[in-house]
């Protein structure tokens, strides 16, 4: 079966540090590749996307995020992370084949410490 | 903006009772999702749904079952409600009928449930 790792689950930062969170998909045909936050108290946004092309995608307030396929990874990364990023961040899949599925990893909690 | 509307933000129902949960999304979106989500453990696929009437079981199915009589409506039913089942449930939307194949999700606000 399709599995989504996320191997960090809570990351405690200092303001201005930089961060990476790592992210693993296990299956090897053609995917769409997602990265959501959620805020306390919210609901869960779309913080950036792969479905194809440059295998680094910019997304929403400096988070980035890097496809290697050969890796089967796809690592959410920020140079420099503020107290407001403070959240719960999920990876997520979709196989491009007949299922669709959207996949979610288990989570990573960040808190970022002002 | 899409709208993905879930009909309860917190439920309280016994154990045995059974549950509806509504949700309804204004994209004509194909795909339908339910999740339920605990700390820890992340989104877990309850359900999905692809078309009217299809539907497809996730990871959890267990205790849970679905109806999509209309495009725009999903609805997770739990038929026999136990404590286990206490949990944020969250029902997201996308389509495949976009450009380049955009399969984005949009999420609702989520229900939590409580089973006493």
């Amino acid at each position: 079966a399709q599995s989504v790792s996320q191997h960090n689950h809570h990351v405690i930062l200092s303001e201005a540090a930089s961060l990476e969170l790592g992210c693993n998909y296990s299956y090897g045909g053609t995917v769409n590749l997602f990265w959501y936050v959620q805020y306390p108290g919210q609901h869960l946004q779309l913080l950036l996307k792969y479905f194809s092309g440059d295998p680094l995608v910019k997304g929403i307030k400096g988070f980035e995020a890097e496809f290697i396929k050969s890796k089967f990874s796809f690592n959410l990364r920020k140079p420099s992370v503020q107290w407001s990023d403070t959240a719960e961040y999920f990876c997520a899949v979709i196989r491009m084949d007949s299922s669709y599925k959207l996949i979610f990893g288990s989570g990573t909690r960040l808190l970022v410490r002002p | 903006d899409v709208k993905v509307t879930q009909s309860s933000r917190y439920l309280v129902k016994r154990t045995g009772e059974k549950v509806f949960l509504e949700c309804v999304q204004d994209m004509d979106h194909e795909n339908m999702f339910w999740y339920r989500q605990d700390p820890g453990l992340g989104l877990r696929l309850i359900y999905f749904s692809y078309d009217v009437k299809m539907k497809e079981k996730g990871d959890i199915p267990e205790g849970y079952s679905v109806s999509r009589e209309k495009k725009e409506r999903f609805s997770l039913i739990l038929e026999s409600a136990s404590t286990n089942q206490t949990s944020m449930y969250l029902c997201a939307s996308s389509s495949l009928r976009t450009a380049f194949r955009n399969t984005e999700a949009f999420f609702g606000q989520g229900t939590r449930l409580t089973v006493v």
